[in-house]
């Protein structure tokens, strides 16, 4: 399966909001509600931050909202801060029978 | 609340296999409503989904390993395992165990989320 596609990089300045797009096909992002968002600063493992397109697991901070439209997910930061600099992945699984899975290619988001 | 730690060799020779375990505690493996998957990322590919255990036995691989991986469960140790046969440089990543939400529809069923995640551990292939 193939990753789903993302900005390389996105930035923004303290109090902005920024929106990182994810974009793959009607077999996994466009299908049911299946993308999740994951955070990860450096040397740490991956955080999540959305699951099932726009759900906030308990403790993420409600800056952080998802959604979709066709085949392409969103996630967006409102009221940027420092601590938001990392990389942000999505994800989606990625068949209509069984439990695969892909990955997207990561942006780097940085703070001005 | 659940945690998941890596262990194994950090280091590995090219052809041989890579075997990892991930420890389970503060929460059970045997639990129904979830999968236990290796993920692995490198500068090359970004993160990499390897594959997926049901606390059955039930396992699933990505395609394009699928040939070389083998994921395993023992709920009475509340561990799972990899392994990866004849490893190249290619392979050289840190891998990260996770636990992954499964959902079911329509008599398929899928990972949904992953977390949490372990903190990863850095494999390198290297004669």
């Amino acid at each position: 399966q193939s990753a789903l596609t993302q900005p390389a990089s996105v930035s923004g300045s303290p109090g902005q909001s920024i929106t990182i797009s994810c974009t793959g096909t009607s077999s996994d992002v466009g299908g049911d509600k299946s993308v999740s968002w994951y955070q990860q600063h450096p040397g740490k493992a991956p955080k999540l931050m959305i699951s099932e397109v726009s759900n906030r697991p308990s403790g993420v901070s409600d800056r952080f909202s998802g959604s979709k439209s066709g085949n392409t997910a969103s996630l967006t930061i409102s009221g940027l801060q420092p601590e938001d600099e990392a990389d942000y992945y999505c994800g989606s699984h990625t068949s209509s029978s069984t439990p695969f899975y892909a990955f997207g290619t990561g942006t780097k988001v940085t703070v001005l | 609340q659940l945690q998941l730690q890596e262990s194994g060799p950090g280091l590995v020779k090219p052809s041989e296999t890579l075997s990892l375990t991930c420890t389970v505690t503060d929460g059970s493996i045997g639990s129904t409503a979830y999968y236990w998957a290796w993920i692995r990322q490198s500068p090359a590919k970004g993160l990499e989904w390897i594959g997926t255990v049901y606390y059955s036995g039930n396992s699933y691989y990505s395609p394009s390993l699928k040939s070389r991986v083998s994921i395993s469960v023992d709920t009475s140790k509340n561990h799972f395992s990899l392994w990866l046969s004849s490893v190249t440089a290619a392979d050289t990543a840190i891998y990260f165990c996770a636990r992954s939400r499964k959902f079911c529809s329509g008599g398929s069923c899928y990972l949904r989320w992953f977390d949490p995640w372990g903190q990863g551990t850095l494999v390198t292939v290297s004669s």
